[in-house]
């Protein structure tokens, strides 16, 4: 089955620990996604990558970092540099077209920061 | 102000009413929209995209407004099945990027 898979499911840090979140998809897509999503709000945007080996940063992209070392893969760290870490990570992809991307998500993970 | 905007609900509605959910996005670059349904902690998944001319898919209805910058979505015969939250998403073009950017969501709890 083609998919995307996110892991951990959820994930328990520390405070100033860094920790990175798998994202894999067997989907042939392009482009990947990272977003965060806080209780009651919408997602937004913390990285995306349209090709292997580059990445462009999203709208909140202080306190993280991203690699694209292959199409398939899309892994997230959360560095101590990140103020409010706890969230729910999810990871999305899709095929490049000059209109109408529908975009794939993983399950997500849930990150909590003790 | 928020980019794209929704009423954040919940909706109550028993079973087998006709529910209307509305959304306003602010730019007007916005090229492609889409609902998507998320259920509670779970991540979202495509509903259905919205195009001009109105399009529907069983019990739902999408229809957009270039005019007014709003979206909507009418789902008739409510199940309890619907009960999720409605995320109304659209997508910029001229930023070449092709991110989603999302509204916060409108909850509709359908009761027995």
């Amino acid at each position: 089955d083609g998919g995307i898979t996110q892991s951990p499911k959820y994930l328990f840090r520390k405070e100033g620990q860094n920790v990175t979140l798998s994202c894999e998809q067997n989907l042939n897509h392009d482009a990947m996604y990272w977003y965060r999503q806080d209780p009651g709000q919408g997602l937004r945007l913390i990285y995306y990558s349209q090709i292997v080996n580059d990445f462009q940063k999203g709208d909140i992209a202080e306190g993280y970092s991203v690699s694209r070392e292959k199409k398939e893969s899309f892994p997230l760290t959360v560095t101590s540099a990140q103020k409010n870490p706890t969230a729910f990570y999810l990871c999305a992809s899709s095929k490049l077209r000059e209109s109408y991307n529908e975009q794939f998500f993983g399950p997500g993970t849930r990150l909590t920061v003790l | 102000r928020k980019e794209v905007e929704q009423d954040p609900g919940p909706f109550n509605v028993p079973e087998g009413a006709t529910v209307a959910f509305n959304c306003t996005y602010s730019n007007s670059a916005s090229q492609s929209f889409f609902w998507y349904r998320q259920d509670c902690r779970k991540e979202p998944k495509l509903l259905m995209s919205v195009y001009s001319s109105g399009n529907e898919d069983g019990r739902f209805t999408a229809q957009l407004n270039r005019a007014s910058q709003y979206i909507s979505l009418l789902i008739r015969d409510s199940k309890l099945s619907d009960s999720a939250t409605y995320l109304c998403v659209v997508q910029r073009q001229d930023t070449g990027r092709r991110a989603l950017t999302f509204g916060s969501g409108t909850r509709l709890q359908v009761q027995p």
